[in-house]
Formats: structure tokens, sequence, C-alpha cells
């Protein structure tokens, strides 16, 4: 079935060094979805990509969609104390095939003062 | 705007059991997904109702169920419970459906078998 790694699983910088997780599926997505989870919190619709090769951005955010459609990225510039959390992707399978979400198992992002 | 709301929030129960958890999605939402997180399993997708349709289930066993009411509230099962059923169970609704809209997640019913 599809599966979605995600590393690193947990990632501790100093505030305003970067960031940045990375999803890569054994099956090419139709689309894929990022998240973020407060520790003791719900996850967070962050966005969704698409196309192939697709870049979004939003403030110090950066997600993008690789060519083939089987990775995905996330980076964040200069890491604030409220960038703490859990970052999960979310892929989904082509419709045709099992077109359910799969998700990566999150990086924890801390961030140091 | 209401968010979406799950109840109750927390429950016990004791294997052999079975359980009922309720989602109220926001409003004019017409699809509801409903998830499970475990520490050892991460997020798993459960299954997606749409107007009161099942349209996509994840690979769970049958002990799992769910349906969806016309005003689009909707009802995840668990019969027969085992312990490895502990867990936190999200919902989400979503406008349309969830591989194409923005999901709201709810905050979640936290589930202990005992």
């Amino acid at each position: 079935g599809q599966q979605v790694m995600q590393i690193p699983q947990y990632q501790h910088v100093q505030e305003g060094e970067d960031f940045t997780t990375y999803c890569n599926s054994s099956t090419t997505l139709s689309n894929i979805q990022w998240y973020k989870q407060r520790p003791g919190g719900h996850p967070v619709f962050l966005i969704q990509l698409v196309k192939s090769g697709e870049v979004k951005k939003q403030k110090r955010l950066t997600f993008q969609f690789g060519e083939a459609k089987k990775n995905s990225s996330l980076h964040i510039t200069a890491t604030q104390t409220t960038d703490v959390g859990t970052y999960f992707c979310a892929g989904w399978g082509l419709p045709g095939g099992s077109y359910i979400p799969t998700f990566g198992r999150g990086t924890s992002l801390i961030v140091h003062p | 705007k209401a968010g979406v709301t799950q109840t109750p929030r927390y429950l016990i129960k004791t294997r052999g059991q079975q359980v009922t958890l309720s989602c109220s999605p926001i409003s004019g939402h017409r699809s509801v997904s409903w998830y499970q997180q475990t520490p050892g399993q991460g997020l798993q997708f459960l299954f997606e109702y749409f107007s009161e349709t099942q349209r996509n289930k994840g690979n769970f066993p049958g002990r799992f169920s769910g349906r969806q009411f016309s005003n689009s509230r909707s009802e995840m099962n668990v019969s027969t419970l085992e312990l490895g059923d502990s867990a936190l169970y999200l919902c989400a609704s979503s406008l349309g459906t969830s591989g194409t809209d923005t999901q709201y997640f709810g905050p979640g019913t936290r589930l202990t078998v005992l």
C-alpha cells in the first residue's frame, strides 16, 4: 500500500535558524496537504499542493511539491518560538487507486529561545 | 462560525465494550472524516462521509463503523473494544471532499480502553 515517509522525526533549532521537513511517498500522489499540530492540540491545515513542481509561500513558510509528485518539503525561515509543534504531511493517492490520505509520522520542531 | 465539535472529549471503557463518538461539523460542511491518532502509528484515516454516504474507508477492521446524518453530523462506533483501540479520535470537516478542500479538525475524543 501507499507509504509516506517523513524526516526528520525531531528537529531542535535555535530561534532564528531555518527548518526543513521532507516527505517521500512510495507512489505518485494526486495531491499533498500539510498540517501543524501544537502540543495537546489538533491538526491545523496549512496548505494543499496539487501541481507537479508547485511552490507556495506563506510568510516565512515555503512548501514544495516535487516534479514527480512523490515528494514534498516544508521550509521555515528564521524560526520563532511560535513555530513549535509537529508538522505533518498527508498524501492523497491517484484516483482509480486508493484515494485516501496517508500521513507522514510528522516532524516535531523544538525552538530554543 | 463555530468550529468542529466532538463529544465526549474523554472516555474510559473496558475491553469488550462498545463506544459511540459524535462529531458536529462546521455549518455548511458536507464532508466528515475520521482519524485515529496514536503514538505508535501516528495519524491514520478511518473513513470519510459525504452527504450521508461513505466515500472512502481506511484499513481498519469492521469493528470500526460510522454514519452521517442528514444534518451532516457524524457518529463513529467501535464495537468489542481492544486495548489497542486506546487513541485520540479526531474528526475533520470540509466543504467538499477531504482530498480537495481544507479540512478543519475538531479537538478530538481521547479514548482509553482498560
